[in-house]
């Protein structure tokens, strides 16, 4: 079974529209999430990461952690067609470990 | 700062050929984690070294996939008897270690195993 779960597993917003992605962890004992952006043919690159209950804004990309619940979610304003592109979510857990478990993600599209 | 470099970018091995797998992580990180990716189970995690020591192997097939870090500027990767199932985009990332660092992800390689 997943131990982080990603929904939906697509997404499409118009342009200058709002996008929401949710990512739940079913392992108590994680206590820091990741946010990974992968373009088409490219690797993954780190958009964001909380650890602390509450939410954390950076330019368009806004994250929610409420960790009672292992939930997180991302949002994204004012989407671009650039923002197109595979969302990961990871989680990693209290230990001294730097092993990340990814969901599957959630493929967004934002047309013109 | 070139980032992680990934050698060779595509390999296409015969079903049970060997494939070795190169990385070099960001100069200056500590850190090594193997990833591979594929479109049915996603991005799953392989193993990771810390200063060049194995610190955690739990997604390794453990018959036939092996991993060193000779030295702090290359890892590699190293699949036997390579079966279709294999295939995948092979994934490095290297961080600097302490607390929670960012990983950093090369271009990978693509494994085909025909």
């Amino acid at each position: 079974q997943q131990k982080v779960q990603q929904s939906p597993e697509s997404l499409i917003v118009p342009e200058g529209g709002m996008a929401s992605l949710n990512c739940t962890s079913s392992d108590r004992n994680v206590d820091y999430f990741w946010w990974y952006r992968q373009h088409s043919g490219k690797s993954p690159k780190m958009l964001m990461s909380i650890f602390s209950n509450g939410e954390k804004e950076e330019g368009r990309f806004t994250v929610h952690l409420n960790k009672a619940s292992l939930h997180t979610s991302l949002h994204i304003r004012d989407s671009q067609p650039s923002d197109s592109a595979l969302y990961l979510c990871a989680a990693s857990p209290g230990a001294n470990t730097g092993k990340l478990t990814f969901g599957h993600g959630t493929i967004l599209r934002v047309h013109p | 700062n070139a980032g992680v470099i990934q050698t060779p970018r595509h390999k296409v091995t015969g079903k049970g050929q060997e494939a070795t797998l190169w990385c070099e992580p960001i100069s200056g990180h500590s850190a090594v984690f193997w990833y591979r990716q594929t479109i049915v189970q996603g991005l799953e995690f392989l193993t990771y070294f810390r200063n060049q020591a194995p610190i955690d192997d739990s997604g390794m097939p453990k018959e036939r996939f092996s991993a060193q870090m000779p030295n702090q500027s290359h890892s590699t990767l190293k699949i036997q008897s390579t079966q279709p199932q294999d295939s995948a985009v092979y994934l490095c990332a290297s961080s600097l270690v302490g607390g929670r660092r960012e990983q950093y992800f090369g271009p990978g390689t693509r494994l085909t195993v025909l």
